[in-house]
């Protein structure tokens, strides 16, 4: 597709349950970022992956929390064991090498995840 | 540490100027980026700079001090669909973009 694609848009599930969210970012770029956007609140990086580089994780909040990319392309985020406050928007963007270095990252519309 | 200060909120009448600043102190710097993002969608790039000074682009302007740590959007002849969140985001090491809580404006008629 031409722009970057997240699944699924919405989830809903129970508290203890895994969930995983996919990313499919734009074809040829190389840099992708999770976000993760609670209600009126700005954006919480949580992992990047550039190339075949190690992911940068400083971001993740817990062990709950992973990622992977495969093939350099497609990436899924998971989270186990949910709880409530994991109820956010998770965004997910790419961008052509780095995102300094070209000035614009594309924002996938979200997955919005709702914990009960 | 990371740290990227904007006000929480700001309103503005049709027609107006008004300025968004933002302050950050980041571990490397390269470069400052502003996004515009509209409730319930994402974010949408607006604006980079990496050199100081203004960049102008339309009705949207932003400008960088390296030197004080500091950025400032500047929006003229508002609109009503100019309502939306703006944030600041600092590229730093690694590249790795870090984003302020965003200030949400609001422009009345």
């Amino acid at each position: 597709g031409a722009g970057v694609s997240q699944s699924p848009s919405n989830k809903v599930t129970e508290k203890g349950k895994d969930v995983e969210l996919r990313c499919d970012p734009i074809s040829g770029h190389t840099a992708l970022y999770w976000y993760r956007q609670s209600l009126g609140q700005g954006l919480e990086f949580l992992i990047y992956f550039q190339g075949n580089s190690a992911p940068d994780k400083s971001g993740l909040p817990s062990d709950r929390f992973s990622a992977e990319r495969t093939g350099g392309s497609v990436s899924t985020l998971t989270i186990q064991r949910t709880q409530q406050e994991d109820s956010a928007v998770y965004l997910c963007a790419s961008s052509l090498v780095g995102a300094s270095n070209t000035g614009e990252l594309f924002f996938g519309e979200g997955s919005r995840l709702t914990v009960l | 540490g990371q740290n990227i200060d904007q006000p929480t909120e700001m309103t503005a009448t049709e027609g107006a100027i008004v300025q968004i600043n933002c302050t950050y102190q980041t571990s490397g710097f390269n470069g400052l980026f502003w996004y515009q993002q509209h409730a319930g969608e994402a974010p949408t790039f607006l604006s980079y700079n990496v050199l100081d000074g203004l960049e102008e682009k339309g009705r949207f302007s932003s400008f960088l001090s390296r030197s004080k740590g500091y950025s400032y959007l500047l929006l003229k002849e508002l609109q009503m669909k100019d309502s939306a969140s703006y944030l600041c985001a600092v590229g730093g090491g690694y590249n790795k973009l870090i984003f302020g809580a965003g200030t949400r404006l609001a422009v009345h008629p």
